[in-house]
């Protein structure tokens, strides 16, 4: 079965520390892959986006992600965390097998930004 | 172009009352969701509509329903509520001709409890 698994909970890291969230995949097909941001009391923002070609995708707002078929993962980095940053982060797969448009979502990674 | 908006933003109801959440866009998008996010759970899909006059399960259809009333408006309702219920909503669209791209915008969300 399609599943996104995202290990971290809960992430903290001081302003201007670089950063990496995890998201692992289980999918049967080449995935379309995506970070999503939440900020507190918001909707979801897309930050990035993968569906074919160059592994190293580049999004809004200073991140990118690394697509590695190899480990099926599709991590988030960002290389300067500014205190803006603080939110929670979604990675989604898709489009199911017989479905239609429809992603899977992780649980969620919530980081927090020292001062 | 407001984008994605829900109405209303927050929602106590008691257990067994009845209500309707609201979810129009402006961007002349064909497909529609209703997502539910639970801590620890990610976002997980209701019902979708591929297009108007169409609409389907996901993940988490029991003790809902929808209603594709055009192509800028898709409703869902709960019939009777229940604690489970306690939720916050999301409705997310993805445009035409942007299909292969399974972007998907979302609302502000619809916080509801039921108690």
């Amino acid at each position: 079965a399609q599943s996104v698994t995202q290990p971290d909970i809960h992430i903290t890291v001081s302003e201007g520390a670089s950063l990496e969230l995890r998201c692992n995949y289980s999918y049967g097909a080449t995935p379309y892959l995506f970070w999503y941001v939440q900020s507190p009391g918001q909707g979801l923002q897309l930050l990035l986006k993968y569906f074919s070609g160059d592994t190293l995708v580049q999004g809004i707002k200073g991140f990118e992600a690394e697509f590695k078929r190899s480990q099926s993962s599709f991590n988030l980095r960002k290389p300067s965390v500014h205190w803006s940053d603080a939110a929670e982060y979604f990675c989604a797969v898709g489009p199911l097998s017989g479905g239609y448009n429809k992603l899977i979502f992780g649980a969620g990674t919530r980081l927090a930004v020292h001062p | 172009n407001a984008g994605v908006t829900q109405t209303p933003k927050f929602q106590v109801l008691k257990t067994g009352q009845s209500m309707t959440l609201q979810c129009a866009q402006d961007m002349n998008h064909n497909s529609m969701y209703w997502y539910r996010q639970d801590p620890g759970m990610g976002l997980r899909l209701i019902y979708y509509s591929a297009s108007e006059g169409t609409t389907d399960k996901g993940e988490v259809p029991n003790g809902y329903n929808v209603s594709r009333l055009n192509k800028r408006e898709f409703s869902l309702r709960l019939e009777s509520a229940a604690p489970s219920q306690t939720s916050v909503y999301f409705c997310a669209s993805l445009g035409v001709g942007l299909a292969v791209s399974y972007e998907q915008y979302f609302g502000p969300g619809t916080r509801l409890t039921v108690t």
